[in-house]
């Protein structure tokens, strides 16, 4: 019954090394977003989709590069991993502009 | 841009007193959406009350209200008869109508501790 669901919960790798981060939601929301909270807790939108169509995409190294299959899901590949990428990634979904709703978060460790 | 201050870095306060946690935001926008969230050390983003611009009545739900002043630009949240289990992270977040900038724009944290 999980609403928002990300996989790996945690993510250990190397620097250099390229990972994915999947999302999915079944809550039949028609947008959803890729959120970044760094070690102070500060959280920070990084990209949101509606209907498969990137809207927003702030000022995230292209390194980061968000796809969206279909409405359910938004998954994050990130090329040539930083030590700064460390971090616990959101993923978020809403209908237009309700509510988000949360995912468990994505802890990255990078090495 | 929007920005969200949260001036309270830290808060304690005994199990089943009041405690009020404060945020000021600043926009140029007329309307708007305005949240508390909460995020406990499980670390999962938990809602816990929505509060829309153009509405004058102070949102509640349950022990948690809102005192929305919105020429003041402030939106302060309430725990009443506090639980062990509000001990969490609070933010306090702003998101506009705008097609195309539905964005949270988050503030600091305030992090709380339910003392038993």
């Amino acid at each position: 019954d999980t609403a928002v669901s990300q996989t790996p919960k945690y993510l250990v790798t190397q620097m250099g090394n390229d990972k994915s981060i999947k999302c999915e939601q079944n809550l039949g929301h028609d947008t959803m977003y890729w959120y970044k909270q760094d070690s102070k807790k500060f959280l920070k939108i990084m990209f949101s989709y509606n209907n498969k169509e990137l809207i927003i995409n702030e000022t995230v190294p292209n390194r980061f590069s968000p796809k969206s299959p279909d409405k359910a899901h938004l998954n994050l590949h990130i090329n040539s991993l930083e030590l700064g990428d460390s971090a616990v990634y959101f993923c978020a979904s809403s209908h237009m502009d309700e509510t988000q709703y949360f995912g468990p978060g994505t802890r990255l460790l990078v090495l | 841009a929007q920005t969200v201050t949260q001036s309270q870095p830290e808060m304690s306060v005994q199990e089943a007193e009041t405690v009020t946690l404060s945020c000021t935001y600043d926009t140029s926008e007329s309307n708007y959406y305005l949240f508390w969230y909460k995020q406990p050390p499980s670390r999962q983003m938990i809602l816990v009350i929505r509060q829309e611009a153009y509405k004058q009545q102070n949102a509640t739900e349950n022990r948690f209200s809102v005192n929305f002043q919105k020429a003041a630009k402030s939106f302060s949240l309430k725990i009443s008869d506090s639980q062990l289990g509000d001990t969490a992270m609070y933010f306090c977040a702003f998101m506009s109508t705008f097609f195309g900038n539905e964005k949270l724009t988050f503030g600091t944290g305030t992090r709380l501790t339910i003392i038993p």
